[in-house]
């Protein structure tokens, strides 16, 4: 079955460490997305990726990083620049057509230890 | 610029009552909107979506949406909701332009009480 997958589910980071998450999809959606979400809030949109080898800022994208070298993949990096990084991580994928909706993992919940 | 709000944080209502999670935009042109359901700690799941024709759009689950454009609403509604309905609810509208990414209200978190 076609799908986004997002691992780990669960990542712990010690203070100072950098950490990526993995997100990869094969449902050969050109878009990709990473979204933070904190309890009680909605989503924020922390980069996006239109095409390969190409990437755009969201709105909070200080103290992370990107790539997009393959189609399938986009991993996230939350570098010891991100003050508080705590937060569940969603990633999406979506069809560059403006009537088609994303398609979201099922999360990566980070927890600073 | 394109805009969509959820104006309750909480909607409470008893099992087997009709649910209303309401969602007002602002876009320039035609909008493109969204339903997406999470629960907890998963992703969000696609409900329904509105781009073009009837006003009145069914999808996943027995939920249905109302398109309003005099009102620019796109208010989510169950006939008789069920506990197992209770979630976090999340209308997006498509931003258009070159970038075409979707933009999400602050979600509204449905409690169907037994």
């Amino acid at each position: 079955d076609g799908g986004i997958t997002q691992s780990p589910k669960y990542l712990f980071r010690k203070e100072g460490q950098n950490v990526t998450l993995s997100c990869e999809q094969n449902l050969n959606h050109d878009a990709m997305y990473w979204y933070r979400q904190d309890p009680g809030q909605g989503l924020r949109l922390i980069y996006y990726s239109q095409i390969v080898n190409d990437f755009q800022k969201g709105d909070i994208a200080e103290g992370y990083s990107v790539s997009r070298e393959k189609k399938e993949s986009f991993p996230l990096t939350v570098t010891s620049a991100q003050k508080n990084p705590t937060a569940f991580y969603l990633c999406a994928s979506s069809m560059s057509i403006p009537t088609y909706g994303y398609t979201f993992g099922s999360g990566t919940r980070l927890t600073v230890v | 610029a394109q805009s969509v709000a959820q104006p309750e944080d909480q909607v409470n209502v008893a099992e087997g009552n009709p649910l209303t999670v309401k969602c007002t935009y602002s876009v320039s042109g035609n909008p493109y909107l969204f339903w997406y359901v999470q629960y907890p700690n998963r992703g969000l799941q696609f409900l329904l979506k509105y781009i073009t024709g009837d006003n009145l759009v069914k999808g996943s689950y027995g939920f249905e949406a109302e398109f309003n454009k005099s009102q620019t609403s796109f208010h989510l509604k169950k006939p008789s909701a069920l506990v197992s309905d209770s979630a976090l609810y999340f209308c997006a509208v498509r931003e258009g332009g070159a970038t075409n990414k979707l933009i999400f209200g602050t979600g509204t978190l449905l409690a169907v009480q037994p």
